[in-house]
């Protein structure tokens, strides 16, 4: 498996701004994913991160709310934006080692509370 | 979408009993993976099992793929084995995860 990192690994924010949440891999990945958990429940597919070309967004998320970069094979940045204290979750990076595996691998995830 | 319930939502256990998981899906799955989250929200991979029987260590787990199911075993619980265990498939020509329920587990001295 490869070392996945994420950052901020928690943060406590004001409502109506914006955080940038970076996630970095040791390894080239193919598929890379940003999951969201709210407090108690599972975790949701907000969207594919794209290497070179936009996101691909999950019913009920939209670029705007969660602009999605991924300029390279190693690293991508998902931002909430906007902030709402119904955005405090935990934010998680979800990569595929090995093209056609299919085994995804999380990183630590980011705590974010919106007050 | 396909839907991924999990049973039970909570299980207490003492130190040292033995526990069943189940995972039911709704269609047919490329691949299924179980997941433990640990109380700091650290996702830990179980198991990659889209078929069969697989063992490790204290834990095993199976995914019978025409009956639309996977069990994961815990024998000889222990403490640190409480958190929340996820199984996740995957299906259709994508390569994305989508979780099931979930299981809480509480394991007591």
């Amino acid at each position: 498996s490869a070392v996945i990192s994420q950052k901020p690994s928690r943060d406590i924010c004001q409502r109506g701004t914006s955080l940038t949440i970076q996630c970095q891999v040791d390894s080239q990945v193919t598929m890379m994913f940003w999951y969201r958990q709210q407090p108690g429940q599972s975790l949701t597919l907000i969207a594919t991160a794209n290497q070179g070309s936009e996101a691909t967004y999950e019913s009920g998320f939209v670029i705007d709310k969660f602009p999605i970069s991924r300029p390279n094979l190693t690293f991508s940045t998902l931002t909430v934006s906007n902030m709402s204290p119904e955005d405090s979750s935990i934010y998680l990076c979800s990569v595929e080692i090995g093209f056609g595996v299919g085994e995804l691998f999380f990183g630590e995830g980011s705590r974010l509370t919106v007050l | 979408g396909i839907q991924v319930e999990q049973s039970p939502p909570d299980l207490i256990l003492q130190e040292g009993a033995n526990s069943t998981l189940r995972c039911n899906f709704s269609d047919s799955v490329n691949n299924l993976q179980w997941f433990h989250q640990n109380p700091w929200g650290q996702l830990i991979n179980l198991f990659y099992i889209p078929s069969g029987t697989k063992q490790n260590g204290r834990l095993s787990a199976t995914t019978v793929a025409t009956e639309r199911y996977s069990l994961l075993y815990i024998s000889s619980s222990q403490t640190t084995d409480s958190g929340v265990y996820f199984c996740a498939v995957e299906y259709g020509d994508t390569d994305k995860l989508i979780f099931g329920t979930g299981t809480r587990l509480q394991v007591f001295p």
